[in-house]
């Protein structure tokens, strides 16, 4: 099935430091969100994004809804340990289909 | 948002046999969506599930492989037919919720086909 391309793949970062990661696609969306999903459970929403331009913030995770339509960016702010996880962005297509990015695996030393 | 149950969390189980997921929403919704992630790998849309019609599905999946059904606007299950071993997965249900502004998924179904 169709996937956004999201990138980094993988992340190693040192607690306090900021993290940055972003989502492109061919294709238009609506709607953007980002997912975190920790092991042994579903995705859980972080932030969803509704026009295009929108800048939207959720405690230290900040996330913006590109001007094309056609791309994300997720940023975390200060890392802790508990960041630690996977983290998809998805876009709502027209038939209200969620199409999900490959994922960036987040992993905070101490 | 929606609060999602699914049922089992995991199962192994023998290649050539079947296994159904359930997944129980403790508020009536219009869609529900099954989605297979393999390992190590994102999230895939198995088919959309509607109340009173036929699961429309996704390419590459088909309906005697993965039979849907979706007795009420809370309820639905998947069934994963003729299992093999490239079957196992986690398996997760999903709603939209919040007038369609949000998506709510189910802790998912780790399934092992040995």
């Amino acid at each position: 099935g169709q996937q956004l391309n999201q990138s980094p793949q993988s992340m190693f970062i040192q607690e306090g430091e900021d993290v940055s990661m972003n989502c492109t696609s061919s294709s238009i969306f609506n709607t953007w969100l980002w997912y975190k999903q920790d092991p042994g459970e579903g995705p859980v929403l972080l932030i969803a994004l509704y026009k295009a331009g929108e800048l939207t913030s959720n405690g230290r995770l900040t996330a913006q809804f590109g001007i094309t339509r056609k791309d994300s960016f997720l940023n975390i702010s200060a890392s802790i340990p508990s960041d630690v996880g996977i983290y998809f962005c998805a876009g709502r297509s027209v038939t209200d289909k969620l199409i999900f990015g490959t994922g960036t695996r987040l992993q905070v030393f101490p | 948002s929606a609060v999602i149950s699914q049922k089992p969390s995991r199962d192994i189980c023998q290649r050539g046999t079947s296994l159904t997921i359930q997944c129980q929403v403790d508020s009536q919704v219009t869609m529900m969506f099954w989605y297979r992630q393999q390992p190590g790998q994102s999230l895939t849309l198995i088919a959309t599930a509607n109340q009173g019609s036929e699961a429309t599905y996704e390419s590459g999946f088909v309906i005697d492989k993965f039979p849907i059904s979706r007795p009420n606007l809370t309820f639905s299950t998947l069934t994963v037919s003729n299992m093999s071993p490239e079957d196992s997965s986690i398996y997760l249900c999903s709603v939209n919720t919040d007038r369609g502004r949000g998506y709510t998924f189910g802790s998912g179904t780790r399934l092992t086909v040995v």
